[in-house]
């Protein structure tokens, strides 16, 4: 049972576009919401991270929309350029133990 | 900056086999979390340390095992290997369990 649904499973935008990806939770007590970036042969990299007492945190072209009462979270890349593709995954943890991930997105920005 | 070295990068063996996978955290980091990868999966939690005590244990399976040494560096040892263990494993560590942990690129396992 996957405790983090993460959608869609794969994005194609063009370069210049908004890229967004949805992730939905189900465990409350979770309190760390971070967003990892992947490159094929590399290990994730923390992209940008929310807390649940905030509504909305913003990183240059990222920012992190976060929805608690509907228990939803989202990654909108602005200005998506071509070597934004990768796989990104939200993830969830609680008390900074281990990390839940969701699916996956892959993300391909065409020039 | 340092970062999570993982060794070996690959690592090719047979069915039924053993592997020993390594991971030296970060300098100063003393806990250490480990990863499953497969084909196009989402990372899924097999086992962590704190100060080297086990502190956290996931869908490990009983034929792995791991441990943290006295150096923080960390060892998953993994036996009578099957082909579903071919995945990418990672490890990952930081300062204390919290929430800023860094990955390490990983270890490629291909079980033939």
């Amino acid at each position: 049972q996957q405790q983090v649904k993460q959608s869609p499973q794969s994005l194609i935008v063009q370069k210049g576009g908004i890229s967004i990806i949805n992730c939905a939770y189900e465990n409350t007590a979770f309190d760390y919401f971070p967003w990892y970036q992947q490159f094929p042969g590399k290990g994730p990299a923390l992209l940008i991270a929310i807390r649940p007492d905030v509504s909305e945190k913003k990183e240059g072209r990222f920012t992190i929309s976060f929805n608690k009462s509907a228990k939803q979270f989202s990654l909108h890349i602005m200005d998506s350029q071509p070597g934004d593709s990768a796989t990104y995954f939200c993830a969830a943890t609680r008390s900074g133990s281990r990390l839940t991930f969701g699916e996956g997105t892959q993300l391909t920005v065409n020039p | 900056a340092a970062g999570v070295i993982q060794s070996p990068r690959h690592l090719i063996k047979e069915k039924r086999e053993t592997a020993t996978l390594k991971c030296y955290p970060i300098p100063r980091h003393d806990t250490v979390y480990w990863y499953q990868q497969g084909p196009g999966q989402d990372p899924q939690f097999l086992i962590s340390f704190y100060e080297k005590m086990q502190s956290d244990k996931g869908s490990i399976p009983d034929r792995f095992s791991a441990q943290q040494f006295s150096d923080y560096h960390s060892e998953l040892n993994m036996s009578s290997l099957e082909l579903g263990d071919s995945a990418l494993y990672f490890c990952a560590s930081s300062f204390g369990p919290n929430y800023g942990y860094t990955f390490g690129s990983g270890t490629r396992l291909t079980v033939v």
